[in-house]
């Protein structure tokens, strides 16, 4: 069965960090792009970040640029985002995600970030 | 590319069709542009591609036009599990962009 699973969220304090993972299995996961998105209360989908099959370009949503950081290891089948200087704003459920090129056909179920004193 | 959808929420009823607009603020190259379903606690699901194709196993009562800068989902007759909250997307150029997200409900 092709399978996203996430995992690393949980309740940080703002300023604090958290390292989300991202493993695959079922899919041929080198191949892919992967990309990070997360649902914030209220609000809709934003696109986060993603980083190419090889690893070898990484885009960032602006607003996150120098905060957030993705990386890969395909080796493991796995992707990352390094989450530093966390706000209240950044809570949401993050999915991790991949497809064709950019286009996103397949989600993991999403790991939880609760920013909050 | 800023991708405004319309309208916020759309109120219906099953059997009824459902028309929702994106709006793209420059030219979607190569047309690269879906539309995705979302239901509470889901995750979401691609529905449309390349403005108009439908991704595999996506009832022929899901349809996407458009091309340029306005795009629209069409759902000829909704279905009682049709009721969600619908997102645009391009996947054309960096960053990728999500509209705001189009409610549909009872």
């Amino acid at each position: 069965e092709e399978e996203l699973v996430e995992s690393g969220g949980g309740l940080v304090q703002p300023g604090g960090s958290l390292r989300l993972s991202c493993v695959g299995s079922g899919i041929s996961f080198t191949n892919y792009w992967v990309n990070w998105v997360r649902l914030a209360p209220g609000r809709g989908l934003e696109w986060v970040a993603n980083i190419k099959d090889d690893g070898s370009e990484t885009y960032y949503v602006d607003s996150l640029r120098g905060r957030f950081t993705i990386s890969r290891d395909n080796a493991k089948k796995s992707a990352s985002l390094q989450m530093n200087s966390l706000r209240d704003e950044d809570t949401a459920i993050y999915y991790c995600a991949t497809g064709a090129g950019w286009l996103i056909n397949q989600w993991g179920q999403g790991t939880q970030v609760t920013v909050s004193s | 590319i800023v991708l405004t959808q319309s309208p916020g929420t759309l109120s219906l009823s099953p059997g009824e069709r459902a028309t929702l607009s994106c709006r793209a603020s420059q030219s979607v190259p190569k047309n690269y542009l879906a539309w995705f379903q979302q239901k509470p606690g889901q995750t979401p699901r691609l529905l449309i591609h390349g403005a108009s194709h439908r991704a595999p196993g996506i009832p022929d009562r899901f349809s996407g036009s458009g091309s340029g800068t306005d795009f629209t989902l069409t759902i000829s007759r909704l279905e009682p599990e049709d009721f969600a909250v619908f997102y645009c997307q391009q996947y054309a150029a960096s960053p990728i962009t999500f509209g705001g997200g189009t409610k549909v409900e009872i």
